[in-house]
């Protein structure tokens, strides 16, 4: 079974524009969540999906949206980037309804802003 | 708001020696604490979880308690190998919510 797929990689933008990282969960898992990685802040919560509805968002500004497929892949955007959004972006999938069950991550995106 | 606070940041044991990390949560409903493993340049993995109706379990070498009274639960390795060099991120997850709030990580190393 594929394992949770996040494109592009790397990629690198500068202040002002905008960026879309997309996600495709392991097959049969619909719920999708998203975070952000930064040295010393740990993992923070940017939203989570299921079967295309958003069921919780972090504290993040409204420059960062996310949305569901109904193939349950999704994508995150965020606007009008700045420096502090640098950061490695994981988007994470489970198989289970509820949120109590094992997050299978991706691999990351890590986004540069210059 | 919910947070969750890990110590150390940084934990360096002799190998063979055992390792402990702290947590603690501040949402009283919290009822799920996993544990993730993140080697250097790879993605988070579930090493071992504990839910609120348990006080302790354990997996070979790895083990976790919960003191739900104290809001506090801990991660602790023993006979540490080069292998378990890692950063691990406790979470806090309360049913209803779908989100996890994860701790700040530590970085642990084991020295051979």
């Amino acid at each position: 079974k594929a394992g949770v797929t996040q494109t592009p990689r790397y990629l690198i933008k500068t202040r002002g524009q905008q960026v879309t990282l997309s996600c495709s969960p392991i097959s049969g898992h619909r719920s999708v969540s998203w975070y952000q990685q930064t040295p010393g802040q740990g993992l923070q919560f940017l939203f989570e999906y299921f079967s295309e509805t958003q069921r919780n968002k972090g504290n993040f500004p409204g420059r960062f949206s996310g949305r569901q497929f109904s193939n349950s892949r999704s994508e995150m955007n965020v606007s009008t980037l700045e420096l502090g959004d640098s950061a490695l972006y994981l988007c994470a999938s489970s198989f289970t309804f509820e949120s109590t069950g094992e997050l299978f991550f991706g691999e990351g995106s890590r986004l540069t802003v210059l | 708001g919910e947070n969750v606070e890990q110590h150390p940041s940084t934990l360096s044991v002799q190998e063979g020696d055992s390792a402990v990390i702290k947590c603690t949560y501040s949402d009283s409903a919290s009822n799920y604490f996993p544990w993730y493993k993140q080697e250097l340049g790879k993605r988070p993995q579930l090493i071992i979880d504990i839910r609120s109706n348990v006080g302790e379990k354990k997996d070979q070498r790895i083990a976790v308690t919960l003191n739900k009274t104290a809001k506090h639960f801990s991660l602790h390795i023993t006979e540490t190998q080069p292998e378990d060099s890692a950063v691990y991120f406790c979470a806090a997850v309360t049913s209803g919510t779908y989100k996890y709030i994860f701790g700040t990580g530590t970085r642990l190393k084991v020295l051979a």
